[in-house]
Formats: structure tokens, C-alpha cells, sequence
């Protein structure tokens, strides 16, 4: 069975750019949640899509923004970039919420570099 | 709201010692647990997890309990190889999932060989 699998590997923008951030999700799953792991910050939760409507999102300023698809894959955008920016980004996928079962399961992540 | 803390290391231990990572949380309700390792340029993996109290989560020779009364979920193994080395996150999920998972700050273990 194919995991999460994300595009691109790497990501290279210059300040003000935007950038798109792809995620498929584990066959089945119909949750996707975003995390930025930026350094000396950790992993941190950015925003959470089920059933192709955004469910939750983390402390993170609204240029952070996405969309899930009718087949669960989701894009994350990222407009103005700043150089705070640059991180890797994980996509994580779970079973709906009301299952009982919370576990996630993540991406290879897209990393970001903001220059 | 929820917090897990955990020492963050680096870790140094011989090959074939015995590994204890601790991990306290703070969170309301019965959150689940869980322990996520990530390997040099690479996501997190899944290791184990525990949805209730006394559970006991295990894989590959690696260990956690959920202790309720000292919130705890500390992470052993009884003897490590040097394929162990990497960095381990201990996470929970608050009921319903809705914040998605709040990690701690990851621990950097290195074992020589």
C-alpha cells in the first residue's frame, strides 16, 4: 500500500513569491494536516482538512492557506513568502475523526527555502 | 492547552545499552499518545502509541506506557543498535484530533558502535 506520498522534494523561492505544497494522502484516509518544521522551532500543527473542508488551523498568519480535492489529496499555499519561511513541510494522513483512531502518518515533506 | 515536554539531548549511548527517552505532557482529557522517530532526511515514522491509560505500546524492541497519574509516556528499549540513531519525537492527539498532534521538541540520539 502506497503511504502520503508530497511534491516537490525541494522548493526554491525568492521573498514575496508564492508557493503550492502537494500532498496524497494514504488510500482510504480522508484527513490531511499540515506541519511546518522549521529549525530551532520543532514541529509545529499549521491546518487540518477533512472531507474537502478545513476543519482547524494552527497559530500561523492567513497567507497560510490550502484546499482539499474531492479524492482527499491537498495543496498547500503559502503566499508573500518571507524568509522565516524556509522549513520543511509534512503532510500527515488519518483515518476521519470520530473513528478513535488518531494516528497519523506522514510525507517524505517538501522542503522550503526562502532566499 | 496541550504541551509535551522531552529531553532533548543529544543522546549518546553505546551499541546494546539499555535507552530510556522521557516524555511528560500536559493536556486536558485522555489525549492518545504516540512516539514518531525521524530518521536523517526523511518524515516521521510512527514507532508506537497508546490510547489509554496502562497501555503499553510496542514496536521493534522499543517500549511506552501510559502512566495517567504522572503523565507520563517514556520511551525504553533494552539494547539499542546503531541503526536506532535518530531523532524521536513524543506527540499526543487531544480528543477528536481537532488541533492535530503537539510535539514535543525531539530528542537526537546517536549510538556508537
Amino acid at each position: 500500500e502506497a503511504g502520503v506520498t508530497q511534491s516537490p522534494t525541494h522548493l526554491i523561492k525568492t521573498r514575496g513569491q508564492q508557493a503550492t505544497l502537494r500532498c496524497s494522502p494514504i488510500s482510504g484516509h480522508t484527513s490531511v494536516y499540515w506541519y511546518q518544521q522549521a529549525l530551532g522551532l520543532g514541529l509545529q500543527f499549521l491546518l487540518w482538512y477533512d472531507e474537502g473542508e478545513e476543519r482547524n488551523r494552527g497559530n500561523f498568519p492567513p497567507r497560510f492557506s490550502g484546499r482539499q480535492f474531492p479524492n482527499y489529496s491537498s495543496e498547500l499555499n503559502v503566499n508573500a513568502l518571507e524568509l522565516e519561511d524556509s522549513a520543511l513541510y509534512l503532510c500527515a494522513s488519518s483515518l476521519a475523526p470520530g473513528t478513535g483512531a488518531y494516528e497519523q502518518y506522514f510525507g517524505p515533506g517538501t522542503r522550503l527555502t526562502v532566499t | 492547552g496541550n504541551s509535551v515536554t522531552q529531553m532533548e539531548g543529544p543522546v549518546t549511548l553505546s551499541e546494546e545499552a539499555f535507552l530510556t527517552i522521557n516524555c511528560t505532557y500536559t493536556a486536558t482529557g485522555y489525549p492518545s499518545l504516540f512516539w514518531y522517530v525521524q530518521y536523517p532526511g526523511e518524515g516521521l515514522q510512527l514507532l508506537l502509541k497508546a490510547t489509554k491509560a496502562d497501555d503499553k505500546g510496542s514496536n521493534k524492541g522499543f517500549e511506552a506506557t501510559y502512566r495517567k497519574e504522572t503523565t507520563s509516556f517514556h520511551l525504553e528499549k533494552g539494547s539499542v543498535q546503531v541503526s536506532d540513531s535518530a531523532v524521536y519525537f513524543c506527540a499526543l492527539s487531544g480528543v477528536g484530533g481537532a488541533d492535530g498532534l503537539t510535539f514535543g521538541k525531539g530528542t537526537h540520539l546517536i549510538i556508537q558502535p
